[in-house]
């Protein structure tokens, strides 16, 4: 059974750094995609970016590039998602979710980032 | 590439036949997906290609189109399809989402 299981809710200051993670199961993790998803409070679901575990090749929207970066560890088939220096704007619900056939077939239960001093 | 939905909201009543219109701000083959979102949940996949059911999904739910313009129907809304929908392009990187549509109860 295929499974991705995001880490826990978070709250930070801003300025903070913060690394948000999403480990797979039941399937080989070198082998899909793993994108990542922000839906801020009440809004819709916005693409952030893209990796593919096995080379690492990574693309982002240019709406998020410079502002996170997304990686992976495959020895422990888990996917990263990283902040340098938290804003508030950054306050949503993050999710990681695996593309088949270009669609996300398989997500994450969501990360909640709360930024708030 | 810009995905436009349309309606932003709509309300429907148990056994209406809803249409949801996604349009392309250029073409992408066959790469456009459908989700559901209820609140508090993960969005949900219906449609990929534009038209293939994903598994375990009821076939009230259909998609449509060609080239720039997609549709997504549900045949007869049951109380379970009242939710928030998307539409989403795989055709070329940044991947997009439209901005949703709302199925709210009449």
């Amino acid at each position: 059974e295929v499974q991705l299981v995001q880490s826990g809710a978070e709250v930070n200051k801003p300025g903070d750094t913060l690394k948000i993670s999403c480990q797979s199961s039941g399937y080989n993790f070198t082998n899909y995609w793993i994108g990542w998803v922000r839906q801020m409070p009440g809004k819709g679901l916005e693409w952030m970016g893209i990796i593919y575990p096995d080379d690492s090749e990574t693309r982002y929207s240019p709406s998020f590039q410079g502002q996170v970066t997304i990686s992976v560890d495959k020895s422990i088939s888990t996917a990263y998602l990283r902040w340098n220096s938290l804003k508030p704007s950054d306050t949503a619900m993050y999710y990681c979710a695996r593309p088949g056939n270009g669609a996300f077939d398989y997500w994450g239960q969501g990360t909640l980032v709360t930024v708030s001093s | 590439i810009q995905m436009t939905q349309s309606p932003s909201s709509l309300s429907a009543s148990v056994g209406d036949r809803v249409t949801i219109t996604c349009r392309a701000s250029q073409g992408i083959s066959r790469w456009l997906a459908w989700y559901q979102q209820k609140p508090g949940k993960a969005p949900k996949l219906l449609i990929y290609s534009i038209s293939s059911l994903q598994t375990g999904v009821p076939s009230r739910f259909s998609g449509s189109g060609s080239g720039t313009d997609f549709t997504l129907t549900v045949s007869s809304l049951q109380p379970e399809d009242f939710a928030t929908y998307y539409c989403q392009q795989a055709n070329s990187f940044p991947w997009t989402f439209g901005q949703g549509t709302k199925v709210e109860i009449k």
